[in-house]
């Protein structure tokens, strides 16, 4: 059975400052996603990871994908207010299942 | 409308109720989802329908009960629900079964409340 755990569950940073937040799941996969959930409000696809060192960047967020480790990593750069929302990792399964992780609330303060 | 739209937004239902949740997905997607998000919990799956025909039913009670009357329809009918299914119920589109990197695009949910 996929596991998918993300860290930190929190995460509080102050304006202009950079940090990680990471992904690992439990078995192999082909496909991996990043989305972000604003407070009553749907989930927003930010990413899509397909393979081996593949890296996607919008903005100040960077995600990146290592299979072999079974990591994903958001990175966060200069970090300002508006990216304070709800960031999941998703994993994919068999099909098009998906398997979420917990998500991350990340909180900027100026 | 573009994207997917679910309705009614907010739903406060009796145990006793008989309830149903619509979903419509205007991006011409072959797949449609129902997950549940309860405070503290990841997503959980809940169905997956492709084509119209269920290819997912994650362990879920029979007093859910899905249907999918075309690929752009998607509903979850409600009976006799308990109080610990009150959560947000999102349905997603995608490409269908085998359009690997294809990501779930959400409705803004149901915030169901089972009195």
């Amino acid at each position: 059975e996929l596991k998918v755990e993300q860290n930190p569950l929190f995460l509080s940073m102050q304006e202009g400052k950079n940090y990680t937040i990471y992904c690992n799941y439990s078995t192999t996969s082909d496909r991996l996603y990043w989305y972000r959930q604003d407070p009553g409000k749907s989930l927003e696809s930010l990413f899509v990871l397909l393979s081996n060192g593949a890296v996607k960047q919008e903005g100040r967020l960077m995600a990146s994908l290592d299979t072999k480790a079974r990591l994903s990593t958001l990175h966060i750069t200069a970090a300002v207010h508006d990216l304070s929302a709800t960031y999941f990792c998703a994993v994919g399964e068999y099909g098009n299942k998906l398997v979420f992780g917990a998500g991350t609330i990340l909180r900027v303060k100026s | 409308e573009t994207g997917v739209t679910q309705t009614p937004r907010h739903l406060v239902m009796g145990m006793t109720n008989k309830k149903s949740l619509k979903c419509e997905q205007h991006l011409g997607h072959n797949a449609m989802y129902w997950y549940k998000q309860s405070a503290k919990k990841p997503l959980e799956l809940m169905f997956v329908y492709n084509f119209k025909e269920q290819t997912e039913n994650n362990s879920v009670p029979s007093r859910f009960s899905p249907e999918c009357p075309n690929s752009s329809h998607l509903f979850l009918h409600l009976h006799t629900l308990q109080p610990e299914d009150s959560a947000l119920y999102l349905c997603a589109s995608s490409q269908a079964q085998g359009s690997i990197g294809s990501p779930l695009h959400f409705g803004n949910g149901t915030r169901l409340t089972v009195t």
